[in-house]
């Protein structure tokens, strides 16, 4: 079946501590992002990779790190979390055969950072 | 800048239809995707329009009109699973998303 799976689903911290929410795909996909959620500000890029060892930073991606060492694989993540990264976060990939092509979305993690 | 606009909420009755409407203003323009989302859950593609016009997809079209920076999610036969945030997405030099219309259907 093809997905998109994230560990943790749900995770609480506290502020300092590092944590890493892992990412993976079977499609193949050479694009794959991470976006946060929160309520009233939609879906917002953090970070997105067209290819392996290939990374940018997207809209929101202070505080934030990733890396893209093999294909299916994209981890986020937070070196010393804060509260303010509280949030719901998604990662998504896409074939890059066209723009158009339909983005696949994980299952999401809900952080909370105290 | 870019900016997408969408309603912030929505009721509509079951059976019925309702329409959630969209308007973006952004530098570039290659597509427009909807996609419906569960509370808690991943958002899921329903359809995208990327010419002038209506695409339809049996209980859920989706309209665009370039020209207006408009586009509209037409959803027929309400059902009570239908309730529902529903994002409008541009894709400009990268995908961008409107903050979601959440539609509440009542028996």
């Amino acid at each position: 079946e093809a997905q998109v799976t994230q560990n943790p689903r749900y995770l609480i911290t506290v502020t300092g501590k590092k944590l890493t929410v892992t990412c993976s795909q079977n499609m193949n996909h050479e694009y794959m992002s991470w976006y946060r959620q929160d309520p009233g500000l939609g879906l917002r890029q953090i970070y997105y990779s067209m290819n392996v060892e290939v990374t940018d930073k997207g809209d929101v991606p202070e505080g934030y790190k990733v890396s893209r060492k093999e294909k299916r694989n994209f981890p986020l993540i937070l070196e010393s979390p804060s509260p303010n990264q509280t949030s719901l976060y998604f990662c998504a990939s896409r074939g890059q055969g066209a723009v158009l092509d339909e983005q696949y979305f994980g299952p999401g993690t809900r952080l909370t950072v105290t | 800048g870019q900016n997408i606009d969408q309603p912030t909420e929505m009721t509509a009755t079951e059976g019925a239809i309702v329409q959630i409407n969209c308007t973006y203003q952004t530098s570039g323009f290659n597509g427009l995707f909807w996609y419906q989302q569960h509370a808690g859950e991943a958002p899921t593609f329903l359809s995208y329009n990327v010419l002038d016009g209506l695409e339809e997809k049996g209980r859920f079209s989706s309209f665009l009109s370039r020209s207006k920076g408009y586009s509209y999610l037409l959803l027929k036969e309400l059902q009570m699973k239908d309730s529902a945030s529903y994002l409008c997405a541009v894709i400009s030099d990268k995908l961008i998303f409107g903050t979601g219309t959440r539609l509440q259907v009542f028996p």
